[in-house]
C-alpha cells in the first residue's frame, strides 16, 4: 500500500459545526503533516506529527486540532471554523522526520465553510 | 530566507509540442532537496522527482527531464512530446529544515495546458 486516503473527500459545514478530516496510510511512515492549500496558491504547512507528537505548529488558530492516535492516522478536527478557511486540505506522510525523501500525498479534503 | 520563483503562471501549448517550466531558488543552506510536485484537477501532489544539492547531473525519465545548475540556482523541467495527459498545476519546492522536521517551501505553481 502505497497511499495516503484521506476521507471525506468535499466537506460543507457551517460556521458553528465541529466537524473532523481523518487521514491514514500503511506506509510505516513515522512522520505525517496537515498542509492547507487556497485557490490558485501553493501550499503551506500546518502542522507536523513525528512518532505521533506534535513537533510543529505553524501558529494555526486553534479552532484547528490535530490528533495523530497512532501511526497510521492522522486527524484534523475543526470548530467554529470561518468562511476563509475553505480550502483544501492535505495530508502527507514520509518515511521520518528530516529525510528529505518527499512526501507522499493524499488527495485531500475540499472544506468549504458556508 | 528559502524562496522558490516559478516565473511562469500560465503556460499553454499544443499537443506534441515540448514545454520548459522554469524554478528558480535561494537558500541560505548548503545542502538541500529540490522537488517537483504535478496536481491535477482531482487535488493529489504526485511526486515527480527529488534532487539533491551535490547532484548536479541532468536526469531524464520518459518524457521528463529536468535539468538542475547550481550556478544559477535553477531546476527547470522540460516535458517532451507533451500530451493532453500532462495538463495540471507543476509545483516546484525547496525543503526547509526547522526544528528539526522537513519542510517543504512551494513556488507559486505553474498551470500547464496541453491542447488537443
Amino acid at each position: 500500500d502505497t497511499e495516503v486516503t484521506q476521507t471525506p473527500k468535499h466537506l460543507v459545514m457551517g460556521m458553528t459545526n465541529k466537524k473532523s478530516l481523518k487521514c491514514e496510510q500503511h506506509m510505516g511512515h513515522r512522520a505525517m503533516y496537515w498542509y492547507k492549500q487556497k485557490a490558485k496558491k501553493p501550499p503551506e504547512l500546518m502542522f507536523v506529527y513525528s512518532y505521533e507528537k506534535l513537533s510543529i505548529n505553524e501558529s494555526v488558530p486553534s479552532r484547528f486540532s490535530p490528533e495523530c492516535p497512532n501511526s497510521s492516522l492522522l486527524n484534523l478536527h475543526l470548530h467554529a471554523l470561518q468562511p476563509e478557511d475553505s480550502a483544501l486540505y492535505l495530508c502527507a506522510s514520509s518515511q521520518e522526520l528530516g529525510t528529505n525523501y518527499g512526501y507522499t500525498f493524499g488527495s485531500g479534503t475540499r472544506l468549504t465553510v458556508v | 530566507a528559502q524562496k522558490v520563483t516559478q516565473a511562469q503562471t500560465e503556460i499553454s501549448v499544443v499537443e506534441k509540442e515540448d514545454v520548459t517550466l522554469d524554478c528558480v531558488y535561494e537558500t541560505r543552506d548548503t545542502t538541500y532537496y529540490l522537488f517537483w510536485y504535478k496536481q491535477p484537477p482531482s487535488g493529489e501532489l504526485v511526486f515527480l522527482i527529488r534532487r539533491n544539492s551535490f547532484d548536479e547531473q541532468n536526469e531524464i525519465s520518459g518524457r521528463y527531464s529536468w535539468n538542475f545548475q547550481k550556478s544559477t540556482s535553477s531546476f527547470n523541467f522540460t516535458i517532451t512530446a507533451s500530451q493532453v495527459v500532462d495538463s495540471a498545476v507543476y509545483f516546484c519546492a525547496l525543503s526547509d529544515r526547522i526544528q528539526g522536521a522537513q519542510k517543504l517551501v512551494f513556488g507559486q505553481g505553474t498551470r500547464l495546458t496541453i491542447n488537443p
